[in-house]
């Protein structure tokens, strides 16, 4: 079955440092995955997704992700934080029918000056 | 290009009544799924329609219902409502994609839902 770790629930960075958000994965197909940011109050914005094409994917907001099969791994990666960048993130991977997605429990970033 | 639209944005419910949520896709996107976001188990898939026929459908029991129309807008049922039911509920849609696998989802702001 699909499922989805983040590792860490709560990651704090000084402004101008590197994010990084982990994500472990288990698939028994070869999986899409997703990252999304979720704002206060607000719904989930897609930042970046792998669907099997390259495994370096760049995102929005300066954000990418490398899918590593030999890890399970999909970790989110942003060179230098901004404080707007603080909010929740979720990974996530494509079920076995490919019709649903399954998240993990979410990482909260926070940015301080 | 408009993004997804869910109405009503809040909604305070009572114990025992049924509740009805909507949810307007992107336009040219005929897949639409659900999901229920709570503090404690995080955001769970409720199900998927495609062309007016449920694809997909997650863990819930069968007070969740849902269904799509022939414009691609779809509604949420949920009766008997229970305290538990109290959470954000996430509409998301998604373009054509291979195979009718979904590579990609958009969501909508949510539904605010509080049971007392």
């Amino acid at each position: 079955a699909q499922s989805v770790t983040q590792l860490g629930s709560h990651v704090s960075v000084s402004e101008g440092a590197l994010v990084l958000l982990r994500c472990n994965y288990s698939s028994s197909v070869p999986p899409y995955l997703f990252w999304y940011v979720q704002y206060p109050n607000q719904g989930l914005q897609l930042l970046l997704k792998y669907t099997s094409a390259a495994t370096l994917v760049k995102g929005i907001n300066g954000f990418e992700a490398e899918f590593k099969k030999s890890e399970t791994s999909f970790h989110l990666t942003k060179p230098s934080a901004h404080m707007r960048d603080a909010a929740e993130y979720f990974c996530a991977v494509s079920d076995q029918a490919g019709t649903a997605l399954i998240f993990g429990k979410g990482t909260t970033l926070s940015v301080s000056s | 290009k408009a993004g997804v639209t869910q109405t009503p944005r809040y909604l305070i419910k009572t114990r025992g009544q049924q509740v009805t949520l909507s949810c307007s896709p992107i336009s040219g996107h005929r897949s639409v799924s659900w999901y229920q976001q709570t503090p404690g188990q995080g955001l769970q898939f409720l199900f998927e329609y495609f062309s007016e026929t449920q694809r997909n459908k997650g863990n819930f029991p069968g007070r969740f219902s849902g269904r799509q129309f022939s414009n691609s807008r779809s509604e949420m049922n949920v009766s008997t409502l229970e305290l538990g039911d109290s959470a954000l509920y996430l509409c998301a849609s998604s373009p054509p994609g291979t195979s009718g696998r979904i590579y990609e989802q958009y969501f909508g702001p949510g539904t605010r839902l509080t049971v007392t």
